[in-house]
């Protein structure tokens, strides 16, 4: 049974930059596709980004400027930062393990980050 | 860039049928996904590739598409169904990854 267990700093400040990581226990983490997605409080899901099989990574267009993730195969853990931050990224940001490109199967138990002077 | 449209609410009696649509224009090329979400848990994948349903999802919860607008249906509503549903696809050219904007199901 895999399970995805997240961890990062909460609290950040404005220009700040963000570091959540995401280990993956109990099954094989090659060849899936793993991916970051946020929900700012009281709002819809956000896709963040996710890199795939092959390492290529996609991120979605108004973030890709600050975003990078990346995957170390070796602890079965990968990775999000996110820079400049503003209270607009003040949110619960989860990791994901996708069914497919596009589905997400499974997901981590949710890091709430708030951005706050 | 890309957008799917969801209605903010949806209300339905216990044991009723509750449909919930989701549009875009790139739900012509691209399938479509379907979650529940519930205060305090993470997001549940409810359907996958526009009707698939994953193991342990019951029958009674189905999802169809037409053009450009999928649905999802759950049929006999029940207390526990009461949640967020959020659909998801991905741009027309297949770039990146879009949800719409959420609905939340009301069981009255």
């Amino acid at each position: 049974q895999v399970q995805l267990q997240q961890w990062g700093a909460g609290l950040l400040k404005p220009s700040e930059t963000l570091s959540l990581t995401c280990n993956v226990y109990g099954g094989s983490f090659s060849g899936g596709y793993w991916s970051w997605i946020r929900q700012p409080p009281g709002k819809g899901l956000q896709w963040i980004g996710e890199v795939s099989p092959d390492g290529n990574t996609d991120y979605y267009p108004s973030l890709k400027n600050r975003v990078t993730i990346s995957v170390d195969t070796s602890k079965n853990q990968f990775s999000l930062k996110l820079s400049s931050l503003t209270a607009a990224d003040t949110a619960v940001y989860y990791c994901a393990r996708g069914l497919d490109w596009i589905g997400v199967l499974q997901w981590g138990q949710g890091t709430l980050v708030t951005v706050s002077s | 860039s890309s957008e799917l449209t969801q209605p903010p609410s949806v209300s339905v009696s216990p044991g009723q049928t509750a449909s919930i649509t989701c549009s875009g224009d790139s739900l012509a090329n691209q399938y479509s996904y379907w979650y529940q979400h519930k205060p305090g848990q993470a997001p549940l994948l409810v359907i996958y590739k526009d009707s698939e349903r994953p193991s342990g999802i019951p029958e009674r919860i189905s999802g169809s598409s037409s053009g450009t607008t999928v649905t999802l249906t759950i049929s006999g509503v029940q207390t526990e169904d009461e949640a967020d549903y959020y659909c998801q696809s991905a741009d027309s050219i297949g770039s990146y990854v879009i949800f719409g904007g959420g609905s939340r199901l009301t069981v009255l």
